[in-house]
């Protein structure tokens, strides 16, 4: 597949803590996309990447950031965790106008 | 955003059975993707479709992209245990921004 790898794969944090996730791809995709997946609502953009230092907001961008300081890796960061935003995490890539690539997901539990 | 409207939200059907679900959009799309996602990983690409009115197959998988642009349609025949999970509609209207459906989850009985 794309190579895609998302670290951690699970994590357990309190309220108010700050955590960032991390994406890491290896097929020099230009585009990378964090999402948030939960029950009833399926997959929801949060932000998005069109190249190094380039990223937009999805629909869902509320409490949540990026960063992308290389091709490779794609960085979202919770400043101030909260219960709501206790999900499942998927980073995808894709180049162009091409389908995305998905990794295995990020559980994060908010406590 | 945009809303798509996946049904049926979960299916139960034998082996051997063939299966049928539709996603459909108040907006006009220009690719139509369907995935599927196994417990604990991440939705696999099965079948990218580019234009209006295309049949694309990928073994037992049919998928359509309705002639309105508003609808995508999928079909698996003859089910086997192994297609156990949740199949995702995804539509891109235009740019590089897809949304997804809610998903239908298949459950095949031996």
């Amino acid at each position: 597949d794309a190579g895609i790898t998302q670290s951690p794969r699970h994590k357990v944090t309190e309220t108010g803590t700050p955590v960032t996730l991390r994406c890491h791809q290896t097929e020099n995709h230009r585009y990378m996309y964090w999402y948030r997946q939960d029950p009833g609502h399926g997959l929801r953009l949060i932000h998005y990447s069109y190249g190094v230092k380039d990223t937009d907001k999805g629909e869902v961008s509320d409490g949540y950031s990026v960063s992308r300081s290389k091709t490779e890796d794609f960085l979202l960061t919770l400043e101030s965790a909260t219960s709501s935003q206790t999900s499942v995490y998927f980073c995808a890539s894709a180049e162009g106008n091409q389908p995305q690539h998905f990794g295995d997901g990020t559980r994060l539990s908010i406590l | 955003g945009q809303q798509l409207n996946q049904s049926p939200q979960s299916m139960f059907i034998q082996e051997g059975e063939d299966v049928s679900m539709n996603c459909t959009s108040s907006s006009i799309f220009n690719t139509w993707l369907w995935y599927k996602q196994d417990p604990g990983e991440g939705p696999v690409l099965l079948i990218a479709l580019y234009k209006a009115g295309e049949l694309t197959s990928n073994g037992r998988l049919t998928a359509q992209f309705g002639i309105t642009r508003k609808d995508s349609f999928l079909n698996i025949s003859a089910s086997i245990p192994s297609d156990v999970g949740i199949y995702f509609c995804a539509g891109q209207p235009t740019g590089n921004q897809f949304y997804f459906g809610t998903g239908t989850s298949l459950t095949v009985i031996p």
